[in-house]
């Protein structure tokens, strides 16, 4: 079937500190990931997406890397900043599975302190 | 551009009580869906349409019901509301092509005494 798991929250960290947020699939097929952002009081907003391996995504300082061989997509920043705290999703959308279904990892709250 | 405009923001219902969430999108979309959003589970899809008349079961679909009689609306039904579908609703849309982005409402959030 197809599933996302990614590290499970909260995370903290000071502002300019480096950050790493897992996120390994289970996927039939060839997926596309993604990352979404979720800020406070808002709907989930694309972050960042890949369609095929060794792909980078990568926008506002983060980067993601497609990587089919360790079925990986971790987000990386070099330096957070306050504005960066929010919950951000791992996704995959499985082009063999229902049209446009996104499959959605549970979540990390990212918390950035001055 | 208003995008995807979700309604109401907030709701409290009392079991059995029934209402309608609201979604409509200005993008001519074709498809559209409903997820909702609960502590520790992330997103989880209940119903989606890939057109006018056109409507289909998600992840998890008992307890509502959903009809696209536009391409802009696509409204969610709570028959008889259930504390279990205390909850935050998102509606999507979603472009086609292979530059797929799916675009989210800002969310209702449902409490059900």
């Amino acid at each position: 079937g197809n599933s996302v798991t990614q590290m499970e929250g909260p995370v903290t960290l000071s502002e300019e500190a480096f950050l790493t947020i897992n996120c390994t699939y289970t996927a039939t097929g060839y997926p596309s990931l993604f990352w979404y952002v979720q800020y406070p009081g808002e709907g989930l907003q694309l972050l960042l997406k890949a369609t095929k391996a060794d792909d980078k995504g990568s926008n506002k300082g983060f980067e993601a890397t497609y990587r089919k061989e360790t079925t990986s997509f971790h987000l990386e920043k070099g330096s957070v900043q306050v504005s960066d705290s929010a919950v951000y999703f791992c996704a995959l959308n499985n082009r063999g599975s229902t049209l446009g279904r996104l499959y959605f990892g549970r979540g990390t709250q990212l918390t950035v302190w001055p | 551009n208003a995008g995807v405009t979700q309604t109401p923001k907030f709701q409290v219902l009392k079991t059995g009580q029934s209402m309608t969430l609201q979604c409509a999108q200005d993008m001519n979309h074709e498809y559209m869906s409903w997820y909702r959003q609960d502590p520790g589970m992330g997103l989880r899809l209940i119903h989606y349409s890939v057109g006018a008349g056109i409507t289909d079961q998600g992840e998890v679909p008992n307890g509502y019901n959903v009809s696209r009689s536009t391409t802009e609306d696509f409204p969610l039904r709570l028959l008889s509301a259930a504390p279990s579908q205390t909850s935050v609703y998102f509606c999507a849309s979603r472009t086609q092509g292979k530059n797929e982005k799916l675009f989210f409402g800002s969310g209702t959030q449902l409490s059900v005494l």
